[in-house]
């Protein structure tokens, strides 16, 4: 069955512009997270939707948010960029507490 | 709250030796734990769990970890490295009652010596 699809992998913004990056989830799976990770932060947890509504908030600026639509692909959207948002952004599927995760995408702010 | 500790940023180990990646957790609620295995520019791949039932538990690629609650440990063996295991591995937590948040570690870079 096909996997966890983050669009697109790859991303040049300039500081001050917004971002929305994509992911489509495995089949029949309603929850979405998403995690940012940096070379000097690790994994960290940006939030999680199930079944269109957001049932987890990571500690991320309010310039963070996502949202997630009927067929269960969602969005995440980061405006007023900064540098510090440079980073591989992964999307998680989950179902049954088994998470799979995107190639993600990779986001450079410039 | 939960958290996890992974004991060495770096491991390296000589092709066809023991590979022990050490995990440690803190967590308020009996736990989910996973192990992650990261390649460069990928994302992560599962590489087993533990929610409840045997505490040893077999992932995939000859990998295995054993829940230690006692210790609160997790930590990840595979009996003979091979290659391929170089890569980042990544212990995470997550205590199923508050949907799919995963807690994780900062990683381990294994490096196989052949």
């Amino acid at each position: 069955k096909a996997g966890v699809t983050q669009t697109p992998r790859y991303l040049i913004k300039t500081r001050g512009q917004q971002v929305t990056l994509s992911c489509s989830p495995i089949s029949g799976h309603r929850s979405v997270s998403w995690y940012q990770q940096t070379p000097g932060q690790g994994l960290q947890f940006l939030f999680e939707y199930f079944s269109e509504t957001q049932r987890n908030k990571g500690n991320f600026p309010g310039r963070f948010s996502g949202r997630q639509f009927s067929n269960s692909r969602s969005e995440m959207n980061v405006s007023t960029l900064e540098l510090g948002d440079s980073a591989l952004y992964l999307c998680a599927s989950s179902k049954n507490y088994e998470a799979f995760f995107g190639q993600g995408t990779r986001l450079t702010v410039v | 709250a939960q958290s996890v500790t992974q004991l060495g940023s770096h491991v390296s180990v000589s092709e066809g030796a023991l590979v022990l990646l050490r995990c440690n957790y803190s967590s308020s609620v009996p736990p989910y734990l996973f192990w992650y295995v990261q390649y460069p520019n990928q994302g992560l791949q599962l590489l087993l769990k533990y929610t409840t039932g045997a505490t040893l538990v077999k992932g995939i690629n000859g990998f295995e970890a054993e829940f230690k609650k006692s210790e609160t440990s997790f930590h990840l063996t595979k009996p003979s490295a091979h290659m391929s295991d170089a890569a980042e591995y990544f212990c995470a937590v997550s205590d199923g009652n508050t949907g799919n948040q995963f807690y994780f570690g900062t990683g381990t870079s294994l490096t196989v010596i052949p």
